[in-house]
């Protein structure tokens, strides 16, 4: 069975450009992520889905950053317009549901690097 | 231009050795604890689980310990392989928000 998706692996912008980053999750997961990662950091929440609802997105920047999971399958982050300190791995990640247990582990992908210059 | 080297904690093992790596928390309404291995340009990948119910479980070659009365986690690899190199990242949830929130990572640098 196929993991959670991200394209593109790699993107390079100019600052104040926008970029948008793409998740299939894995099937069947209704919880879906989106991390921010800085390097050498641990990955830090922005923003969670329950189906197609966000139901949690404290962390998300939002006079720049939006996301939206119309489907509630896949789901697009955006950026605009990007600044030089949004240079990070943002990695998608998906669970069967919310809630820490085994049973909802949450799985993550390759992530899409992005270089803001 | 000059690179700034960032300094993550490392543990630098001999192939066949055993590892130990650790972790302190510091929510102590955390009852879910997670560790996960990411390999250089790869996400975080899942390695095991522990309630706070339990203070010890094991899986295949990874042993993971928990500590509540001194917010502290570790995870043991046996016989420590190279492809075992990698960023060890605890992480934690529970409480009100239920959030899981990682640790600061840990480099396992292993030697043949």
């Amino acid at each position: 069975e196929a993991g959670v998706v991200q394209s593109p692996r790699y993107k390079i912008i100019e600052k104040k450009q926008p970029v948008a980053f793409w998740c299939n999750p894995i099937s069947g997961h209704n919880t879906l992520y989106w991390y921010r990662q800085n390097l050498g950091q641990g990955p830090e929440l922005l923003i969670r889905y329950e189906n197609e609802e966000a139901v949690d997105d404290s962390q998300l920047p939002k006079d720049r950053f939006s996301a939206e999971r119309l489907k509630g399958v896949d789901s697009t982050l955006k950026i605009q317009p990007a600044e030089l300190g949004d240079s990070a791995v943002y990695l998608c990640a998906s669970s069967l549901a919310w809630g820490a247990s085994s049973g909802n582990t949450i799985y993550f992908g390759e992530g899409s690097w992005l270089t803001v210059v | 231009g000059e690179s700034v080297g960032l300094h993550l904690p490392t543990l630098s093992v001999q192939e066949g050795d055993n590892s130990i790596i650790n972790c302190a928390y510091s929510n102590s309404a955390s009852d879910y604890f997670i560790w996960y291995k990411q390999e250089s340009g790869k996400g975080p990948q899942f390695i095991i689980d522990i309630r706070s119910n339990m203070d010890k479980r094991q899986g295949q070659r990874v042993t993971v310990l928990l500590n509540k009365t001194v917010k502290h986690l570790s995870l043991q690899i046996a016989a420590t392989q190279p492809g075992d190199s990698a960023v060890y990242f605890c992480a934690e949830s529970g409480g009100a928000t239920n959030k899981l929130i990682f640790g600061t990572g840990t480099l396992l640098a292993v030697q043949p």
